[in-house]
């Protein structure tokens, strides 16, 4: 079974703090995406890597920005934490091999700003 | 870049009846259309998608179809159960990116 962890279900920060999310997937694939989601507005594309140190924007990159030194990690970091990034946020993996497949999904983290 | 639109953003049914969810996309090198069940408090998990080199594809009671000239592909439930109530999400993708781009959603209710 595929496992995206995310290192947090709930989180509450103040506004002008740096935030980290972690993101930790175990079947070897390539590609890890961020999300987020709000109601209404779906599943947005935040920035996704496609290899280790390799990152390509988004839809929604403001604000935002990631890190992925190790082939099983992405970090997302909130470099100044705002109210208008309180959202839920996924990040899913996906593999490879020329072709699209299924992309699997972390269960999660609520980020409450304040 | 690729834009996914979705339709309706709410739908309810009685139970038995068929659901259909239907999505456009704007980017004609999309070649890649799954859809994604979210129950709620959980992930999104995929269940069931389709190629750009078949016209519709069915899983038991879920079938998916694609019309590539106008852009567009329709999830249909049959026979819709309670347990199907859930929010559902179409996506686009094309081998030129890596990305994957989804759609607003649409919470389905069945009603018993």
């Amino acid at each position: 079974d595929v496992k995206v962890t995310q290192s947090s279900r709930y989180l509450v920060k103040r506004t002008g703090e740096k935030v980290f999310l972690e993101c930790v997937q175990d079947m070897d694939h390539e590609n890890m995406f961020w999300y987020r989601q709000d109601p209404g507005l779906g599943l947005r594309l935040i920035y996704f890597s496609y290899d280790v140190k390799m990152k390509e924007k988004g839809d929604i990159p403001e604000g935002y920005s990631v890190s992925r030194e190790k082939k099983e990690r992405f970090s997302l970091i909130l470099e100044s934490a705002s109210t208008n990034q309180t959202s839920m946020y996924l990040c899913a993996s996906s593999p490879q091999g020329g072709v699209h497949t299924e992309a699997f999904f972390g269960q999660g983290t609520r980020l409450t700003v304040v | 870049g690729e834009n996914v639109e979705q339709h309706p953003s709410t739908l309810s049914v009685q139970e038995g009846d068929s659901a259909v969810i239907k999505c456009t996309y704007s980017d004609s090198a999309s070649n890649y259309f799954p859809w994604y069940k979210q129950e709620l408090g959980k992930r999104p998990q995929l269940i069931i998608d389709i190629r750009s080199n078949v016209g519709e594809k069915k899983d038991q009671r879920i079938a998916v179809t694609l019309n590539k000239t106008a852009k567009h592909f329709s999830l249909h439930i049959t026979e819709t159960q309670p347990e199907d109530s859930a929010v559902y999400f179409c996506a686009a993708a094309g081998d030129s990116s890596y990305k994957l781009i989804f759609g607003s959603g649409t919470r389905l209710l069945v009603r018993p």
